[in-house]
């Protein structure tokens, strides 16, 4: 089954407009990873939170980790037509497994014009 | 500009047929692993390895699916014999492993199946 939860499925915004998805999971993680996949490619790593770190920033995105509530938030900022693809929250585990990573069920962004 | 490649990108073939699907890592990465992405299914972990060898191979149907790396440069995944519940996209990722990196992963654009 899948260790992440991607909450809403899809989102549907206006350009400019600020877009929030959630990712719930369920061990004790390592760290917290968020990918972004467009239409028929392939997924690009987009930031990384650790299990220590409570919020990161890079650009016009924003991660947030709750680890007493086994949540994390992705924010994009100002949103843009560009933006638009499904996000997918991934955790890499405490114990064994090395750097396998265990992906969410995704989120569908759309940012319309 | 490092990036994974892979090949096929599209492969269209009956049910039956031999599918062998190839991966190039980026160079110095050490660690491969194979997924499968399916709308009702998601993104689904078939196969990893670490210096070559088979770290875990859980997630893929063992009677018909087959993973190696017969060098650090090319990763196999075959299918025989492929049936029409095998059509997905197959990704390849690569990374370093753990003590020099923290897991982040890098994708190949895929091979999409379709098994008809």
């Amino acid at each position: 089954s899948q260790q992440g939860e991607e909450d809403p499925q899809a989102l549907s915004i206006q350009e400019g407009e600020n877009a929030t998805m959630n990712c719930s999971y369920k061990t004790s993680i390592n760290n917290l990873q968020w990918y972004r996949q467009n239409s028929g490619r392939g997924l690009v790593h987009l930031i990384l939170i650790r299990s220590n770190e409570r919020e990161k920033h890079s650009g016009r995105l924003r991660v947030t980790l709750d680890t007493s509530k086994k949540s994390s938030s992705l924010l994009i900022t100002a949103s843009r037509a560009a933006d638009t693809a499904s996000y997918f929250c991934a955790t890499r585990g405490l114990t064994g497994g090395g750097n396998k990573l265990t992906f969410g069920t995704g989120t569908q962004l759309k940012v319309e014009l | 500009d490092a990036r994974v490649t892979q090949t096929p990108r599209d492969k269209v073939t009956e049910m039956g047929q031999e599918v062998t699907m190839r991966c190039q890592p980026i160079l110095g990465h050490n660690t491969v692993f194979w997924y499968r992405q399916t709308m009702k299914q998601g993104l689904e972990l078939l196969a990893y390895f670490r210096n070559r060898a088979p770290l875990d191979d859980s997630g893929m149907p063992k009677d018909r699916f087959s993973a190696e790396m017969p060098d650090a440069t090319l990763a196999t995944l075959k299918i025989q014999p492929s049936e029409p519940r095998d059509s997905a996209v197959y990704f390849c990722a690569s990374g370093l492993g753990p003590g020099t990196s923290e897991g982040e992963q890098f994708f190949g654009p895929g091979t999409r199946l379709t098994v008809l």
